[in-house]
Parts: C-alpha cells; sequence; structure tokens
C-alpha cells in the first residue's frame, strides 16, 4: 500500500527563524505519484499549499518551498523566515492522478507553532 | 467561489442510531470525496463520487453510504452509530481539466461524537 511518513507532533520555532517539516513517502502502486503540501489553519478547512507533479522539480508557495526527491522519497517542506500567521497543522500526502479521483493519502500532520 | 460547506459543524448521534452527514459546493466539481480524520491519526479517504459513480475503499465498504442526488450536494451516511465512528469528517471536491486532476478543496469538516 501507500504511507506518508512526516515529523510527528508538534514543532515550535521562533519567529524568522528557517523551518523544515520532513515528509517520507512509500508507495508500491504508483510509479510516479504527485506529491502535495495541505495546510489547515485554525477554523478553516485544508487548504493546498504547493503541490508538485514531477519528479526532481520544487514547488514553492507563501515562502515555503518542497522539492520531489525520488531517489530519497523525500518531499520536506522548507520555509527560511517563518512568520507567527503560519501557525498552522501541516499535512504531507501522496496522490495518484487519475481522470476519475485524485486518491490522495495523508501523513499525521505536524502542528507548527511559531514563538514570537 | 472555491467553498466547500457542511452541515452540520457539529453531531452528536446515540450508538445505533443513524447519522447524516451532508457536503455542498457551487464549483460544478465532478468529484466528491469524504475523508475521516480521528486524533492523531492521518485523514483517510472512506468514499468519493465521480460524476454519479459512487466509489467507497475497500476497508470501510460496508460501513458507509453516500448518495449525490445532484452535482452540488453529497451526503455521508452511517446506518447505525458506533463508537469508534467519532471523528471528524472532511468533505472536498476536485475537478477534471484537461485530462488531469486539478486541486481538491476541501470544507471545514463535521465533527461527531457518538455517545
Amino acid at each position: 500500500g501507500d504511507s506518508v511518513t512526516q515529523t510527528e507532533g508538534q514543532v515550535t520555532v521562533s519567529e524568522s527563524k528557517s523551518l523544515i517539516i520532513n515528509c517520507t513517502y512509500s508507495t508500491t502502486s504508483i510509479a510516479y505519484p504527485n506529491l502535495f503540501w495541505y495546510v489547515r489553519y485554525p477554523g478553516e478547512g485544508l487548504q493546498l499549499l504547493l503541490k508538485v507533479i514531477t519528479a526532481g522539480q520544487k514547488g514553492s508557495s507563501r515562502g515555503f518551498e518542497a522539492t520531489y526527491n525520488k531517489e530519497t522519497t523525500s518531499f520536506h517542506l522548507q520555509k527560511a523566515s517563518v512568520q507567527e500567521s503560519d501557525s498552522a497543522v501541516y499535512y504531507c500526502a501522496l496522490g495518484e492522478n487519475t481522470g476519475g479521483a485524485d486518491r490522495l493519502t495523508f501523513g499525521k500532520g505536524t502542528q507548527l507553532i511559531i514563538q514570537p | 467561489d472555491t467553498t466547500v460547506k457542511q452541515n452540520p459543524r457539529y453531531k452528536l448521534a446515540r450508538v445505533g442510531k443513524p447519522v447524516n452527514l451532508i457536503c455542498s459546493q457551487t464549483m460544478n466539481h465532478d468529484t466528491m470525496y469524504w475523508y475521516q480524520k480521528k486524533p492523531n491519526q492521518a485523514p483517510k479517504l472512506l468514499l468519493f463520487y465521480y460524476d454519479k459513480i459512487l466509489n467507497r475503499e475497500a476497508d470501510t465498504f460496508e460501513k458507509f453510504q453516500s448518495s449525490r442526488p445532484n452535482n452540488s450536494f453529497c451526503s455521508l451516511y452511517i446506518g447505525s452509530a458506533g463508537l469508534e465512528y467519532s471523528a471528524m469528517y472532511l468533505c472536498a471536491s476536485s475537478l477534471r481539466l484537461g485530462g488531469r486532476r486539478d486541486t481538491q478543496y476541501f470544507g471545514p469538516g463535521t465533527r461527531l461524537l457518538v455517545l
């Protein structure tokens, strides 16, 4: 089956410091999975932060970046300088893009807390 | 408007009673999904409707039912709630664009507590 493992629990970072949330994936059924980072801000629904569908490519959004590394099966999320507004829960996910639907397999989520 | 709405936001149910959760979107998306999210676990896909065709995941096949009376609405139905159904239920929708599938848009979730 498919699985996603990401930094567990809670990560606390001081404002303006750098961030990395690790994500590795495993799949036995999808040759070229699409990789995603979703974010859930307090009181809101999950929303897409960034996605990459081609191995070796980098995605970026709102100052966050992630590179699709097929050799290490990783898709780590990084930001050079975090802000208080980045406090949220971040989910790494993989999916197979088919015409009918995108079956997403999520990680357990990482809660990011930014200290002022 | 990229909003997916879910009703109710909170639901209290008794063991053995039925539960019906509602999701709606006005983006004319062809596919609607239901996920289950329990504390300290990853969101888990339960089923999805592609147009009028229902697809249920193998390991939750018998536990959940769904209907989609029109393009905008999709329900999640539990015939007899058990304690293990207590969770957050997330609805999402997406659209096929040029042979590929676009982003999934998620609703805020319905928190179900079964007592």
